[in-house]
């Protein structure tokens, strides 16, 4: 079964910092891209991050940019968002999911522009 | 940067009938870009569409696409009780971009 688990969330104060994981299982993880995508309490999807199959093409929301980053560990099946300087407006469920980029043998292909498969998802929340 | 704007907001139906829910973009856009997903309370959202007319993989055909440039169009042709959920659409402009969203809820 294919499969993301998210891990990592809590409650934090502003200004602290935070590392979600996500743990992918029932496909072939270092071939596809990865997005984190957020939702804060009541409110609508918002995109946070994207990372190549290879990691060499990194994107962030104007929202994140400077604070978050995005990084993925192939050899663990596993993607990652280190969160710093922590801010109000970052209390969201957090999720990450499968991009429909696809790379194999040094050819990528993405003719549509979607994201598949997608985790439960970790709630941050940040308060003092 | 493309705004998605969808509606209505919400929509009131009963089982059985035909639901329409409307995306338009600020700028005319590839329909290669335009994506739909459902969420459903403390769910994760689901890809329905893709290519703003191709079913995802398990989607039940009584979900279609249409549309193109700006107007895109997510059709349920006959709402199942599962079906009441929230409904966003999805661009891509050099980044993800979604709608704020459109609640089917039963009359």
């Amino acid at each position: 079964e294919v499969q993301l688990v998210e891990s990592g969330g809590g409650l934090m104060q502003p200004g602290g910092s935070l590392r979600l994981s996500c743990a992918a299982s029932g496909f072939t993880f270092n071939t596809y891209s990865m997005n984190w995508v957020r939702q804060a309490p009541g409110k609508g999807l918002e995109w946070v991050s994207y990372i190549g199959s290879s990691s060499g093409t990194i994107y962030y929301a104007d929202s994140v940019k400077g604070r978050f980053t995005i990084s993925r560990d192939n050899a663990k099946n596993s993607l990652y968002l280190q969160m710093n300087s922590l801010r109000a407006e970052d209390t969201a469920v957090y999720y990450c999911a499968r991009d429909s980029r696809y790379c194999s043998g040094g050819t990528c292909w993405r003719v549509y522009y979607y994201m598949d498969v997608w985790g439960k998802g970790t709630t941050v929340t940040v308060s003092s | 940067e493309i705004v998605l704007t969808q509606s209505p907001g919400t929509l009131s139906l009963s089982p059985g009938e035909r639901a329409t829910l409307s995306c338009r973009a600020s700028q005319s856009i590839s329909s290669n870009y335009l994506a739909w997903y459902q969420q459903k309370p403390g769910q994760a959202p689901r890809l329905l569409i893709y290519g703003a007319s191709s079913r995802a993989t398990g989607i039940p055909d009584r979900f279609s696409g249409s549309g193109s440039g700006t107007d895109f169009t997510l059709t349920i042709s006959r709402l199942e009780p599962e079906d009441f959920a929230v409904y966003y659409c999805q661009q891509y402009g050099g980044s993800f971009t979604f709608g704020p969203g459109t609640k089917v809820d039963i009359k």
